[in-house]
């Protein structure tokens, strides 16, 4: 069975503050590897992964693949309170022909004034 | 260009009563995959729809069942509802089976009674 787990659970930082999220995953057939930005309903697509190695960046927010490792992070500099939200990590596998995302349970960061 | 549309919003529900929650693909794509996200988890797979038919299944009973209609919309059905029912429902909309251009619209909040 296909699994996602991210860490931490959750993180209390202050604005200006350089922040590590952490996923690691156990897929069948793996595609690619997203991550998304959850502030209250919709999750909103920040990078997708597919090589590993390369960094993927945007504006403050960068992410990386291992795919050697199984895992990647998601770094965000200087933090700003609209920063403030769940980060969900999710990879593309495989099954029986079709596909579906498999997510981790996130990780809640607070970002503090 | 409308994005995914979910309907509704929230709404409130008694355990044992049925719900039918419904989806409006973003304009170009034919494919609906529906998520359940439990609070404080992300989101789990229940199911896909492409050209009318359920194409892949997660982990969820027979109580969920879907449909999708000639002009892609889908709806999501939960029978005998459980307080455990409770949850952030999302849809996903996509063009073909892959992954393209896969978005997520704002989800509808169930809560069970």
């Amino acid at each position: 069975e296909d699994k996602v787990v991210q860490s931490p659970l959750s993180l209390v930082v202050h604005e200006g503050d350089t922040v590590t999220l952490n996923c690691s995953y156990e897929v069948t057939n793996f595609r690619s590897l997203l991550w998304y930005k959850q502030e209250k309903k919709a999750p909103t697509f920040l990078f997708m992964l597919t090589s590993s190695g390369i960094e993927k960046k945007s504006g403050r927010l960068s992410s990386i693949l291992d795919k050697k490792e199984l895992f990647s992070i998601l770094n965000i500099t200087a933090t700003q309170t609209g920063d403030s939200a769940v980060y969900l990590c999710a990879v593309w596998g495989e099954i029986n022909a079709g596909n579906m995302l498999t997510f981790g349970g996130g990780t809640r960061l607070m970002v503090k004034p | 260009d409308a994005g995914v549309t979910q309907s509704p919003t929230h709404l409130i529900k008694t355990r044992g009563q049925q719900v039918t929650l419904r989806c409006s693909p973003k304009s170009g794509h034919d494919t609906v995959s529906w998520y359940q996200q439990a609070l404080g988890q992300g989101p789990q797979f229940i199911f896909q729809y492409y050209e009318e038919e359920e194409r892949q299944r997660g982990n969820f009973p027979d109580r969920f069942s879907g449909h999708q209609f000639p002009n892609y919309s889908s709806e999501l059905n939960v029978n005998a509802l459980l307080l455990g029912d409770s949850a952030l429902y999302l849809c996903a909309s996509s063009f073909g089976t892959g992954n393209y251009g896969y978005t997520f619209g704002s989800g509808t909040r169930l809560t069970v009674v």
